[in-house]
């Protein structure tokens, strides 16, 4: 079992650019979970989705964030421009349903110049 | 809603002491609640998880937990540490039934030295 894919596991851009990061879930995990990571803020949930719908969205900062997950097997978190404050790492996570644990990913850690 | 608080920010411990790090939650419904360590540069991991049952609670890694309802505590316990087990360490809720927003804690660096 592969465990949970993020790639990149690290980033270094400059302010104003495009990001983009991307999960592969556990196969059969129906729920997925982007969090952020920060010394400031812990550890917040951004969004999640159940069977490749967005269920709650609530925790993501402001509209230049966004998240997608075309299929089941692949999700992707989009900054459009990125801050220098967007620095942090981001994880994912997927669960195979309601009851059980999350599974998290290696992250992502995102540096923002 | 619900909420977690770790008091403790950094633990150091000998090697083959005990520890205890602390958890207290707060809310108004019933709960599950779980404990997940981070070793560094990887993700987090689940070490043990009270969903029902028996209030003592066993995990991976030598680690326990014990839930105590009246002191809405979930306190993390292991009799005999080893250098490997610095890390990171997270207390998390979540409502009882639906883990679909799990709230953690700020998490206590367990440092073992030798």
């Amino acid at each position: 079992d592969a465990g949970v894919i993020q790639s990149p596991r690290h980033e270094v851009t400059e302010m104003g650019q495009e990001v983009t990061l991307r999960c592969k879930p556990i196969s059969g995990h129906d729920y997925l979970f982007w969090y952020r990571q920060t010394m400031m803020r812990g550890l917040e949930l951004l969004i999640y989705f159940n069977n490749n719908v967005p269920i709650d969205d609530s925790g993501m900062p402001e509209d230049r964030f966004s998240a997608k997950m075309p299929n089941a097997s692949f999700s992707t978190l989009k900054i459009q421009p990125s801050e220098p404050r967007d620095s942090a790492v981001y994880f994912c996570a997927s669960r195979p349903d309601r009851n059980n644990e999350q599974f998290f990913g290696p992250g992502t850690r995102l540096t923002v110049l | 809603a619900q909420s977690v608080t770790q008091l403790d920010s950094q633990v150091p411990v000998f090697e083959e002491a005990p520890v205890e790090l602390r958890c207290n939650y707060s809310s108004s419904v019933s709960v599950y609640l779980f404990w997940y360590v981070q070793y560094p540069n990887q993700g987090l991991q689940l070490l043990l998880k009270y969903l029902s049952g028996s209030t003592l609670v066993k995990g991976i890694n030598g680690f326990e937990a014990e839930f105590n309802k009246s002191q809405t505590s979930f306190h993390l316990r292991k009799p005999s540490v080893h250098i490997s087990d610095t890390a990171e360490y997270f207390c998390a809720v979540s409502e009882r039934g639906n883990t679909d927003k799990l709230i953690f804690g700020t998490g206590t660096r367990l440092q073992v030295f030798p």
